[in-house]
């Protein structure tokens, strides 16, 4: 079947640890999205990807990080930098022009 | 800057009842406008989408919207809803200046069904 997915599920950092979130699709889309979910305020543009090799900032990217070396895989590290980094994590993808589909989430606690 | 209102943060429906989620946006072109459901601890699914064309759309489980452009709305409505349909629903704006890489949502409405 194909879809996104999103590991882990949970994860627990301690403060000042970087952590990566691990997004992989198989849906053969040229555009993959991180957004930043908390309670009451919908979801948030972290850093979103066209084409290989290219990325761009969204709305909140300041402690955020990025790769995309395959079309399949747009990882997602947070920074020690990233001041409240406890939040729901949500990876999307596209045909550009077309609708978003989402990953399960990862929910990510530091403590 | 687009932007979406929902201004129902929290709405409680008998189960059969009829439903209407309320959405406003503010976009200068025409939008490209969504409506996305979301179970506790899930990603979101997509529930119907509007591009252009006819302005009521249809979507998954029964769902529909309609956008009104001289209101800058895009309501979603079902004519009865199951106990399933327990969850969090967020309205979408794209930029369609941008091929509609930078969605802007709304802040959610919780829907509770009662028995």
């Amino acid at each position: 079947d194909g879809g996104i997915t999103q590991s882990p599920k949970y994860l627990f950092r301690k403060e000042g640890q970087n952590v990566t979130l691990s997004c992989e699709q198989n849906l053969n889309h040229d555009a993959m999205y991180w957004y930043r979910q908390d309670p009451g305020q919908g979801l948030r543009l972290i850093y979103y990807s066209q084409i290989v090799n290219d990325f761009q900032k969204g709305d909140i990217a300041e402690g955020y990080s990025v790769s995309r070396e395959k079309k399949e895989s747009f990882p997602l590290t947070v920074t020690s930098a990233q001041k409240n980094p406890t939040a729901f994590y949500l990876c999307a993808s596209s045909i550009q022009g077309t609708e978003q589909y989402f990953g399960p989430g990862t929910r990510l606690t530091v403590t | 800057a687009q932007s979406v209102t929902q201004p129902d943060i929290h709405i409680t429906v008998s189960e059969g009842a009829s439903l209407e989620l309320r959405c406003n946006y503010s976009y200068g072109a025409t939008p490209y406008l969504f409506w996305y459901v979301q179970s506790p601890g899930q990603g979101l699914q997509l529930l119907l989408k509007y591009f252009s064309g006819d302005t009521l759309v249809q979507g998954i489980k029964g769902f529909e919207a309609e956008f009104k452009r001289s209101q800058s709305s895009f309501n979603l409505r079902k004519p009865s809803v199951h106990w399933s349909d327990a969850a969090e629903y967020f309205c979408a704006v794209g930029d369609s200046n941008f091929g509609n890489e930078k969605l802007t949502f709304g802040t959610g409405t919780r829907l509770t069904i009662i028995p």
